[in-house]
């Protein structure tokens, strides 16, 4: 079984539209969250960083965290066509001590937002 | 200023020849990762350093696998010999000081045929 789970879609929605993105994962250690962006042929890039449980909102973007279940979502608000891209989930079970900085992502989901 | 780049963007190798991918991170950051993206799969973590050294190395994946950063700045990623299951996309990031933001490169695609 994977640590972390997350459905490769691909999702395909209309502009405007409300995107949820979804990963679970199974290392009840994990304790930071992370959504990152990756455009074709590009490296990753942070969208939204949260620690532990609760909802962290930027701009059109909002990540939930929910440790009791092991599930946490990304939404996208008013969908934009350049929001178009693959969306990866990521992990990590602590900052600082020997193993801080390695993420263990999930497949990522493809997303296409059509005008 | 500069993110991280990679070198070469793309590689096309036989299997068996030697290829060393190059990173170099943003100026100042201390600790430099690499991951590996195979073709259908998650990107897996294999090394981490920090500074010059290795910090946590429990994603390489065999011996034929060699990474260095030899001064703390640039780090290069051996493969030798390489084989088909080397193929993907490599990835390299750096952090500064105890931050988990990670700043990745484009990524280098290896081929081995």
């Amino acid at each position: 079984q994977k640590e972390v789970e997350q459905d490769p879609g691909p999702l395909s929605v209309p502009e405007g539209a409300i995107v949820s993105l979804n990963c679970t994962y199974s290392n009840s250690a994990f304790q930071y969250f992370m959504w990152y962006r990756q455009y074709s042929r590009k490296g990753p890039e942070l969208l939204m960083y949260t620690y532990s449980s609760g909802n962290k909102e930027d701009g059109r973007f909002t990540a939930q965290v929910d440790k009791s279940s092991k599930y946490i979502s990304l939404f996208i608000r008013d969908s934009q066509p350049s929001d178009s891209a693959t969306y990866l989930c990521a992990m990590s079970a602590n900052a600082g001590g020997t193993s801080y900085g390695k993420l263990t992502f999930g497949q990522g989901t493809i997303l296409t937002v059509h005008p | 200023e500069a993110g991280v780049t990679q070198f070469p963007s793309h590689s096309v190798i036989e299997k068996g020849q030697t290829v060393t991918l190059r990173c170099d991170p943003i100026s100042g950051h201390d600790n430099l990762y690499w991951y590996r993206r195979v073709m259908g799969k998650e990107i897996k973590f294999l090394l981490h350093f920090v500074k010059e050294s290795k910090q946590d190395e429990s994603g390489m994946p065999n011996n034929r696998f060699l990474a260095e950063r030899t001064g703390g700045t640039y780090s290069t990623l051996k493969v030798q010999p390489a084989e088909l299951e080397d193929s993907g996309v490599y990835f390299c990031a750096s952090s500064q000081g105890e931050l988990l933001e990670a700043f990745f490169g484009q990524g280098t695609r290896l081929t081995v045929v």
